[in-house]
């Protein structure tokens, strides 16, 4: 199974200021067909999670778009370029190129 | 508005079984793949199973493959997963998830095993 990496596991950041959060998977995360599988979501505390973006770059609808995604092949990267309150919770990276579907461990953003 | 609504869950003996439930309502339940996806402080998210938007494809992890079955029943919107042989270390919250991707998500159901 492909195994997904976070860093950081915790990452304190001030109001109004940019935050990152790395993922790597153990393989090319290129599908057959082209795409690049490549999730990330974002828990709140006490709430289910919640798609934010999907093949690597594209935001669901509705998300603000000072969230943003990057990368490619093994490595990618979820940006928010100004931290509100609202942001504080749990994000996950999650490939779904291959099954099993899989997770990264998670990175807790907090208010420093 | 989109709603997925799980149930079934609650407290259960080692080796007993539990049917969850997901009832979908406000998109085309019919058209998309679904998955039951579960998650413990311990282990994070860990995707549980799939099953094709037709019921005829299904995968499951190997952690719990033999021992849980997916199904779907379109002309009630409703997803299931049958869970045999429980051991305690399936004690998460389940939820399930489906649409394009994982789109849309259930506020998740409990299921404690525990003797």
């Amino acid at each position: 199974e492909i195994v997904m990496t976070q860093t950081p596991l915790s990452s304190p950041v001030t109001l109004g200021q940019p935050a990152s959060i790395s993922c790597r998977s153990s393989q090319s995360l290129v599908h057959s067909d082209g795409n690049t599988y490549l999730s990330w979501l974002q828990q709140r505390p006490g709430q289910p999670p919640r798609l934010l973006i999907y093949k690597i770059s594209d935001r669901v609808s509705g998300v603000p778009d000072r969230f943003s995604g990057s990368g490619a092949g093994t490595y990618f990267t979820l940006k928010i370029s100004r931290v509100e309150a609202e942001d504080v919770g749990v994000y996950y990276c999650m490939q779904a190129t291959q099954i099993p579907r899989t997770f990264g461990q998670g990175t807790r953003l907090e208010i420093k | 508005q989109v709603q997925l609504v799980e149930s079934g869950g609650g407290v259960v003996q080692p080796g007993r079984s539990l049917r969850l439930s997901c009832a979908a309502s406000g998109f085309s339940f019919s058209t998309y793949a679904m998955h039951w996806v579960r998650q413990t402080p311990g282990r994070g998210l860990e995707w549980v199973a799939v099953i094709s938007y037709d019921g005829v494809h299904k995968f499951v992890a190997d952690s719990v493959k033999g021992r849980f079955t997916i199904s779907r029943d379109n002309s009630r919107n409703t997803l299931s997963l049958q869970m045999n042989s429980l051991r305690t270390e399936d004690t998460a919250i389940y939820y399930c998830s489906g649409g394009k991707g994982f789109d849309y998500w259930g506020q998740g159901t409990r299921v404690t095993v525990s003797s």
